[in-house]
């Protein structure tokens, strides 16, 4: 049972816009909430994070923005840039559980 | 910085092989993780350790075991490769209590014949 889902498997944007990632999740113990960008050949890597306590965070150009009651969360990227192509991965936790990891979206950011 | 390293980026194996996988991590973190990453799966969790000689099932373990010997290094092993262990294994460790920002290796692709 996949507790935390991403629905769209691609996504593609113009290159300046804004690009939306989307993450459902089904376990409303979570607390804590991460964003992880992989390129091919690579390891994920940390973006972003957001705990319960708070429904906004934002980093530069990445804002990740968390809707408890809808178990919602989404990673908005303004603006979108050739570089930030890659697959993006939600992952969720309880307290001091271990991650559970989404099943990823592609993000093609084209010029 | 941080460092996860994956000694074998690229493996092909036969039917029936075992197969070790190692990773070393060099921040003395005091948690490692085993993930396997799937089209359309994303990442599935198989194994963790919070602490030397100490090891926990995650989602999938069946067909894997792991050893955790050392705080640096953990190993994932396949007793007996199958087709369907073909995957990108990722390993990665984290700093305090369970949920936490994780640092990852870049990955061994696994090709089992």
């Amino acid at each position: 049972d996949q507790q935390v889902k991403q629905n769209s498997p691609s996504l593609s944007v113009q290159e300046g816009r804004i690009s939306i990632l989307n993450c459902d999740y089904t376990n409303s113990m979570f607390d804590y909430f991460l964003w992880y960008k992989k390129y091919p050949a690579e390891g994920p890597t940390f973006l972003i994070s957001i705990s319960s306590i708070k429904d906004k965070n934002e980093d530069g150009r990445f804002t990740v923005f968390l809707n408890k009651s809808a178990k919602h969360l989404s990673l908005h990227i303004v603006p979108s840039q050739p570089g930030d192509s890659a697959v993006y991965f939600c992952a969720a936790a309880h307290n001091t559980d271990k991650l559970i990891f989404g099943t990823g979206t592609r993000l093609q950011v084209f010029p | 910085d941080v460092k996860v390293t994956q000694s074998s980026r690229y493996l092909v194996k036969r039917t029936g092989e075992k197969v070790f996988l190692e990773c070393v991590q060099d921040m003395d973190h005091e948690n490692m993780f085993w993930y396997r990453q799937d089209p359309g799966l994303g990442l599935r969790l198989i194994y963790f350790s919070y602490d030397v000689k100490m090891k926990e099932k995650g989602d999938i373990p069946e067909g894997y075991s792991v050893s955790r010997e050392k705080k640096e290094r953990f190993s994932l092993i396949l007793e007996s490769a199958s087709t369907n262990q073909t995957s990108m294994y990722l390993c990665a460790s984290g700093q305090g209590a369970g949920a936490n920002v994780l640092t990852f290796g870049a990955g061994s692709r696994l090709t089992v014949l």
